[in-house]
């Protein structure tokens, strides 16, 4: 089975710290990204990354960064925590190819005070 | 821009029986494939079923079935024989190239109720 992971399932932190999410797969995926979701929004895409050091912003890149140095560990940074990035992250993998499946992993729920 | 709309944020239904979620979408791709995951309360997000666009037959898993109109850029979801257990969210999403990899997008999600 396919298995993606994720550092924490809660996090506490203030604003201004730097914040770092990680996320790992095991099913040697290229494809990993990285999604907010927020209740009545659905998940949006924040980055993506379809190689080692390679990354894309998605829909909402403002106020993050990413991090791809081995392929099985993609990282999320919030350089400076704000009180309006508190919401639930969430990692997912793929394989690279039109209409492969994504893996989600259980996702972090992140609370900036 | 590809957009997804789920126009039911909540929905309810009694176990044993039939419920379907709707989903319309918009593009003007012609090679696309569309997805449902399912996202229990305070569990992860999995993959319910998975259509291809260019395939007239709509595609089934189990209890699960989709009823896929191309033309009007429908993507329905259909739970058969209700579960307590299909309680959760529910999201329809839309595949698309960009870049250098494909990318979801994804409705805002139905939220499925199943009663005793």
């Amino acid at each position: 089975d396919v298995k993606v992971t994720q550092s924490s399932r809660y996090l506490v932190k203030r604003t201004g710290e730097k914040v770092f999410l990680e996320c790992v797969q095991d099913m040697d995926h290229e494809n990993m990204f990285w999604y907010r979701q927020d209740p009545g929004l659905g998940l949006r895409l924040i980055y993506f990354s379809y190689d080692v050091k390679m990354k894309e912003k998605g829909d909402i890149p403002e106020g993050y960064s990413v991090s791809r140095e081995k392929k099985e560990r993609f990282s999320l940074i919030l350089e400076s925590a704000s009180t309006n990035q508190t919401s639930m992250y969430l990692c997912a993998s793929s394989f690279v190819s039109l209409g492969e499946t994504q893996y989600f992993g259980p996702g972090t729920r992140l609370l900036v005070l | 821009a590809q957009t997804v709309t789920q126009s039911q944020p909540e929905m309810s239904v009694q176990e044993a029986e039939t419920v379907t979620l709707s989903c319309t979408y918009d593009t003007s791709e012609s090679n696309y494939y569309l997805f449902w995951y399912k996202q229990p309360p305070s569990r992860q997000m999995i993959l319910v079923i998975r259509q291809e666009a260019y395939k007239q037959q709509n595609a089934t898993e189990n209890r699960f079935s989709v009823n896929f109109q191309k033309a009007a850029k429908s993507f329905s979801l259909k739970i058969s024989d209700s579960q307590l257990g299909d309680t959760a969210m529910y999201f329809c999403a839309f595949m698309k190239h960009q870049g250098g990899s494909e990318k979801l997008v994804f409705g805002k999600g139905t939220k499925l109720t199943v009663n005793p």
